[in-house]
């Protein structure tokens, strides 16, 4: 069966400080899927990156980055000088190929403090 | 337009109380999703539809009643519930069920019943 653990509850940074998420996953299967989605308070969970199981390289997009480790099985989300606007809950997910449900994590609640 | 849209943002009812939650969307997917968001727990997938046929129901109480009238169209009715059913209900689309591709969610409707 397939599970992903985010450790982390809630964060709280201040303004302007790195943090990072972390998103362990467990799955037997070679080929998956890892996703990130952020929830801000208005409710719905957005898109953030995908990455397949094949493709290791780490992801930079402005001030987000993702790490992705299978050795780990570790998919780890950092976001750099972090803002106000990124206070939200995070979620990691996982799926398999073929015809299987997006499996998520608990979320990691993180308030960024002006 | 929001690509999916849910209404009403916001739901008390009692326990003997007939409603029901309406999801739209206009991406032009042919599978869409509900799951129910609680408090300290992962999101939980109650039902998937392809193409306006039910094509899981992860063992969801009879209590909570899904119609698919179209492949834009989602409903959630809702009877004689609990007040352990209180939660955030999520609205998901995708262009076709678990394809990998991700979710497109809505803003959800906040349930509370008392």
């Amino acid at each position: 069966a397939q599970k992903v653990t985010q450790a982390q509850t809630e964060i709280s940074v201040v303004e302007k400080e790195d943090v990072t998420l972390d998103c362990v996953y467990e799955t037997r299967d070679t080929t998956y899927y890892l996703f990130w989605y952020k929830q801000p308070p208005s409710g719905e969970l957005v898109f953030l990156i995908r990455r397949n199981s094949f493709d290791e390289q780490n992801e930079i997009s402005g001030r987000y980055s993702w790490n992705f480790q299978k050795s780990t099985s570790s998919f780890n989300f950092t976001i750099t000088a972090s803002q106000v606007v990124d206070s939200a809950v995070y979620f990691c997910a996982l799926t398999l190929s073929g015809n299987t449900p997006l499996v998520f994590g608990k979320g990691t609640r993180l308030s960024v403090i002006a | 337009e929001t690509g999916v849209t849910q209404t009403p943002r916001h739901l008390v009812m009692g326990m003997t109380n007939k409603k029901s939650l309406k999801c739209e969307q206009h991406l032009g997917h042919n599978a869409m999703y509900w799951y129910k968001q609680s408090a300290k727990k992962p999101l939980e997938l109650m039902f998937v539809y392809s193409l306006e046929e039910r094509v899981e129901n992860n063992s969801v109480p009879s209590r909570f009643s899904p119609e698919c009238p179209n492949s834009s169209h989602l409903f959630l009715h809702l009877h004689t519930l609990q007040p352990e059913d209180s939660a955030l209900y999520l609205c998901a689309s995708s262009p076709r069920t678990y394809d990998n591709s991700p979710l497109h969610f809505g803003n959800g409707t906040r349930l509370t019943v008392t």
